[in-house]
């Protein structure tokens, strides 16, 4: 396994502007899981993916942000009209159903 | 709902001495509990993981974890701190036996001294 990869690993954008990020999750893996950590702050839930379905969506998630998984493989997470509310560290993760879920090393958005 | 306490926020140990890290969980069902670690400006690293199996579990690394249904407790515990286990440490809750949503505690900064 290659480890699940995160692009790009550091972010620094202007208020109101959109960020993307994407996720490579390991290979066969079905699941794929979106986190968000603040300073200080454990990991929370944003939202997951099993192939390319979304299955759950966290209420953190506003309507602001979409994921997307849209063969199955990598995902993309994109922030609309960033608020400086936004900055956080944004960790993907990935799994076979059931089994351990493996993260990336995340990547950090600043919003200035 | 479920959820997890890490009782400490920040615990302080010299280089060669026992270490505990202390978390009480609050689940519905029967929960899987895990411990990640994170390094600086590192992603999560699982440390370990209980299933339901055996209560005492063991991880990479010489940590261990105990699973206390009567105390809802699973604190992790290395009998001899190394300088390489500085890191933050997050127990973990999930109770659809961790294939899904994982519930992080808000991290136990583990410093270890010479």
């Amino acid at each position: 396994d290659t480890g699940v990869s995160q692009d790009p690993r550091h972010k620094i954008t202007k208020r109101g502007q959109n960020v993307t990020f994407r996720c490579d999750p390991i290979s066969e893996h079905n699941r794929l899981y979106w986190y968000r950590q603040t300073l200080g702050q454990g990991p929370e839930f944003l939202t997951y993916f099993q192939n390319e379905a979304q299955l759950e969506k966290s209420r953190l998630l506003s309507d602001r942000f979409s994921a997307e998984r849209p063969k199955g493989s990598f995902s993309t997470l994109e922030i609309q009209r960033t608020e400086q509310g936004d900055s956080a560290m944004y960790l993907c993760a990935s799994s076979r159903t059931g089994n351990t879920i493996y993260f990336g090393e995340g990547s950090w958005l600043t919003v200035v | 709902a479920q959820s997890v306490t890490q009782l400490d926020s920040h615990v302080s140990v010299s280089e060669g001495t026992p270490v505990l890290l202390r978390c009480n969980y609050s689940s519905s069902y029967s929960p899987s509990l895990f411990w990640y670690v994170q390094h600086p400006n590192k992603g999560l690293q699982l440390l370990l993981k209980y299933t339901s199996a055996a209560t005492l579990v063991k991880g990479i690394n010489g940590f261990e974890a105990e699973f206390k249904k009567s105390e809802t407790s699973f604190h992790l515990t290395k009998p001899s701190a190394h300088m390489s286990d500085a890191a933050e440490y997050f127990c973990v809750v999930s109770e659809t036996g961790g294939g899904n949503k994982l519930t992080f505690g808000t991290g136990t900064q583990l410093k270890v001294e010479l």
